[in-house]
């Protein structure tokens, strides 16, 4: 069946550090793949999508490429700051055979000033 | 306006209540979702609107009871709740394209007591 599988947390980083959560998939078809985020006390924002193989999401400095050959959608960021501290979920929704929409588990990052 | 809203936000009811859940979106999005999301856990799917008809219900219980009476509103219907159901409830809400990217609301804050 589809899952999405994602690196376990907490990350505690450094301000200014380079930030990798890995996020690895299984899915019918051609799923599109998304990071969202949550912070405290709050509902899920979407981060960043991307809808096809090789297709690149980036917004807010956070970068990720949904690579088909390694079913991954890796998320990036060159220089974390300590307003990035949030839960991160990796997801994917596909319509092919029916609606589904998976999350992975979520991983909780820190950062210290 | 990208904003999903959601009332009340936090409610605290016995387990021979009644009480409703309400979300709503301007977006003029088609598609709308509830989910529960325990602590530390990710979101997990209950039911999905689209066009204002049920397409998927997934195995909630009967004690959970959606509802959707126009295009920007959807409505949860909470009746005879156990502890266990104790959660942050989430709205989401998607255009009916491809991607399926959705937006959440902020949640309902559940306590059954």
């Amino acid at each position: 069946g589809d899952s999405v599988t994602q690196m376990e947390g907490p990350v505690t980083l450094s301000e200014e550090a380079f930030l990798t959560i890995n996020c690895t998939y299984t899915a019918t078809g051609y799923p599109s793949l998304f990071w969202y985020v949550q912070y405290p006390g709050e509902g899920l924002q979407l981060l960043l999508k991307a809808t096809k193989a090789d297709d690149k999401g980036s917004n807010k400095g956070f970068e990720a490429t949904y690579r088909k050959e390694t079913t991954s959608f890796h998320l990036e960021k060159g220089s974390v700051q300590v307003s990035d501290s949030a839960v991160y979920f990796c997801a994917l929704t596909r319509n092919t055979g029916g609606f589904k929409t998976i999350f992975g588990a979520g991983t909780r990052l820190f950062v210290k000033a | 306006d990208t904003e999903v809203t959601q009332t009340p936000k936090h409610l605290v009811m016995g387990m021979t209540n009644k009480k409703s859940l309400k979300c709503e979106q301007h977006m003029g999005h088609r598609a709308m979702y509830w989910y529960k999301q325990k602590a530390k856990k990710p979101p997990e799917l209950m039911f999905v609107y689209s066009y204002e008809k049920l397409s998927i219900n997934e195995s909630v219980p009967s004690r959970f009871s959606p509802e959707c009476p126009n295009s920007s509103l959807l409505n949860l219907h909470l009746h005879a709740l156990q502890p266990e159901d104790s959660a942050l409830y989430l709205c989401a809400s998607s255009s009916p394209t491809r991607t399926h990217e959705q937006y959440f609301g902020p949640g309902t804050r559940l306590t059954v007591t």
